[in-house]
């Protein structure tokens, strides 16, 4: 599976939109996007993925380059609650039970601010 | 979105003891199903991935006989850790993958060895 890099940690204040970037520049045309969140002490809830085109939901828009070497997960009105660790994981879909792996790095820790 | 439930969520033994945590879909069946593991301030490492009704796949550095992994049927998975040491204390999270591709993850379980 292609890495990723996220900024270590980013602010955003209340009611703002957060956008938060990760690189994947290894990626290759199977693979998606996934984005994972984990508040402390809980397990990782999903957020969104994509492949190429943007995609949204309840949650969050995924903005992808047309080169697909990044992307950009926007929290279009941050609250206390969104306050945690943020995970971009590329993982190739090829379908059946051999799929890829879902493998954390580091992350990016994005605090919300009143 | 589904619902991953994991069983203790908090446990205490002492040093020499195994213990069993247990992980369940509990609204899909899962064919696959994994288990990381979380030391402070660090992100998830994958340890294994189960699919059911057959043998765990490790991951590399990560002990089969001390790390025992049993699925046995499309909504159970159980991690049993052997003769635990202070060393295994960590935050266990498993995680079950729908036939749909997405993978959802339990709450979590604190391990603590005395």
């Amino acid at each position: 599976d292609a890495k990723t890099t996220q900024p270590p940690s980013m602010d955003c204040a209340e009611g703002r939109a957060a956008n938060l970037p990760c690189n994947h520049s290894t990626i290759s045309g199977n693979e998606y996007v996934y984005w994972y969140r984990q508040i402390h002490s809980q397990g990782p809830q999903y957020i969104i993925h994509g492949l190429k085109n943007n995609e949204t939901n309840e949650m969050a828009s995924l903005i992808i380059t047309e080169d697909r070497k990044s992307s950009t997960l926007i929290l279009p009105h941050a609250t206390l609650r969104d306050t945690a660790v943020y995970y971009c994981i590329v993982r190739g879909d090829a379908g059946g039970t051999s799929y890829g792996k879902l493998t954390f790095g580091q992350g990016t820790i994005l605090t919300v601010h009143p | 979105g589904a619902v991953v439930s994991q069983h203790p969520s908090r446990v205490i033994c002492k040093s020499g003891t195994s213990v069993k945590i247990e992980c369940r879909s509990l609204d899909f069946q899962a064919t696959t199903m994994f288990w990381y593991r979380q030391f402070p301030k660090q992100s998830l490492m994958l340890m294994a991935t189960s699919n059911e009704g057959s043998k765990a796949t490790y991951e590399q550095g990560v002990e089969k006989d001390k790390f025992l992994i049993n699925h046995a049927s499309l909504t159970l998975s159980t991690l049993t850790v052997t003769s635990a040491h202070p060393e295994d204390s960590s935050f266990y999270i498993c995680s079950a993958r729908t036939s749909g591709r997405h993978q959802f993850f339990g709450p979590g379980t604190r391990l603590t060895v005395l």
